[in-house]
């Protein structure tokens, strides 16, 4: 069955970039999206087909797919981005834990 | 505003079985699919099942499949996840996600807040 590897964590300081990856078998031929979830709270979708932004969602957040790696990018990282973040194509990747320092 | 209200999750033994519900408010929910997502205490997220608009197409994870039956009611716009022969591994948030197409490609664009399933033997 299909699986999506993610890191567990990932951590950056404030103001620096964030690039989290999402590894799976020709993943560049699926529609992946992306799902921030803060603690005690339900996921929220933050990109959504490949690259694009659900309304709210800032620009800091953009993501790419090629091959065998999704990659969402958080730019100028701020403390309020501290979640668990999600891939998914149809199953999710573990998920990785994105500390800011 | 689209609201999703899941319910019907609580305390089951480990061979019982359990209906959850989600209710779907602010959305004409005949032209989404829904699924269903699940959150083991301190684990990740597991895509459980889908069902299209219509409630032609229905899909289940290998791990549900052949115990957990999708189903819904577009004049009630309710979804519903059937759960029987429910085991210790099943214990579990879980979440109603509203899709934001009719099949079953598409994101999940809003989420409910999630019922709890504790199976226990």
């Amino acid at each position: 069955s299909f699986v999506l590897t993610q890191p567990p964590s990932v951590s950056v300081a404030p103001g620096q970039t964030a690039m989290i990856p999402c590894v799976g078998d020709k993943v560049g031929g699926k529609s992946v999206h992306w799902y921030q979830q803060k603690p005690g709270q339900a996921p929220i979708l933050v990109i959504y087909y490949d690259n694009d932004r659900p309304s709210g969602i800032p620009e800091r957040f953009s993501a790419s797919n090629s091959e065998n790696t999704a990659t969402l990018t958080i730019s100028s990282v701020e403390a309020g981005d501290e979640a668990d973040y999600y891939c998914q194509a149809g199953v999710f990747g573990g998920g990785t834990k994105l500390t800011v320092l | 505003e689209v609201q999703l209200l899941e319910s019907g999750g609580g305390l089951v033994q480990v061979g019982g079985s359990l209906r959850l519900s989600c209710v779907v408010s602010g959305s004409t929910f005949s032209r989404y699919a829904m699924n269903w997502v699940r959150q083991a205490p301190g684990k990740g997220l597991e895509w459980v099942s889908i069902i299209d608009s219509v409630g032609n197409i229905v899909y289940y994870a290998d791990s549900v499949r052949g115990r957990f039956t999708i189903a819904r009611d577009n004049s009630k716009s309710t979804v519903f996840l059937q759960m029987h022969g429910l085991r210790a591994d099943d214990t579990a948030l879980y979440y109603c996600a509203k899709g934001d197409s009719s099949g079953p490609e598409g994101a999940l664009d809003i989420w409910g807040h999630g019922t709890m399933v504790t199976v226990s033997s």
